[in-house]
């Protein structure tokens, strides 16, 4: 069966410190990979997705920006966090039609 | 491009009352639809889906949504709730002749089971 982790599951940064969240799948491979941002009262919002290496779409203008280094490893990263960065961090894989989500990383930007 | 309503932000209901979560859905191309579950401080838990064929799809603990294409809508509905069934539900929609399959959700319906 297939699994998907998000490290970390929390994380406090502060102003203007860099970011990095890791999404890793098991038990599938070559994935669609995808990361959400939920934030307080705004609903789940598509951030990026991926339908191979390589391939990576910016849904949302912004100071992230993705990688996926090996097929089923995803990246969230930013070279300067700001306050509007925190939120609730949601990787998802997907194989067809039905996207199927990890636990999530809560990020609190200071 | 898609959009999708969740008519009511929050639905408080008592134990074992039935319940309607309503989800209305616009998009120029033909669509799938589906209703995900969040616990507290948890990710999204998919409930279920409707890609085709029957409009009626159910889930494995009670709940069932039906596709009614002339009301663009995809209500969700439980006869009969339980404390457990507190949660926040997300209806999504992706379009069905894409590759990529992204989902457009709405802002979310507060589910509170109260005894």
């Amino acid at each position: 069966s297939q699994t998907i982790h998000q490290w970390p599951a929390t994380l406090v940064q502060p102003v203007g410190s860099p970011l990095s969240l890791e999404c890793t799948v098991e038990g599938t491979s070559n994935p669609n990979l995808y990361w959400y941002r939920q934030a307080a009262g705004r609903g789940l919002q598509l951030l990026f997705y991926s339908i191979g290496i390589d391939q990576i779409s910016s849904e949302v203008p912004q100071n992230l920006s993705a990688s996926r280094p090996q097929d089923r490893q995803f990246i969230l990263s930013s070279k300067k966090l700001l306050l509007s960065d925190s939120g609730f961090y949601l990787c998802a894989w997907g194989r067809g039609n039905t996207q199927y989500f990890g636990p999530g990383t809560r990020l609190t930007v200071l | 491009a898609q959009s999708v309503t969740q008519l009511d932000s929050q639905v408080p209901v008592f134990e074992e009352a039935p319940v309607e979560l309503r989800c209305n859905y616009s998009s120029s191309v033909s669509v799938y639809l589906f209703w995900y579950v969040q616990y507290p401080n948890q990710g999204l838990q998919l409930l279920l889906k409707y890609l085709s064929g029957s409009t009626l799809v159910k889930s494995i603990n009670g709940f069932e949504a039906e596709f009614n294409k002339s009301q663009t809508s995809f209500h969700l509905r439980k006869p009969s709730v339980h404390i457990s069934d507190t949660a926040e539900y997300f209806c999504a929609v992706s379009e069905s002749g894409g590759s990529n399959y992204k989902l457009t959700f709405g802002k979310g319906t507060l589910l509170t089971v109260n005894p």
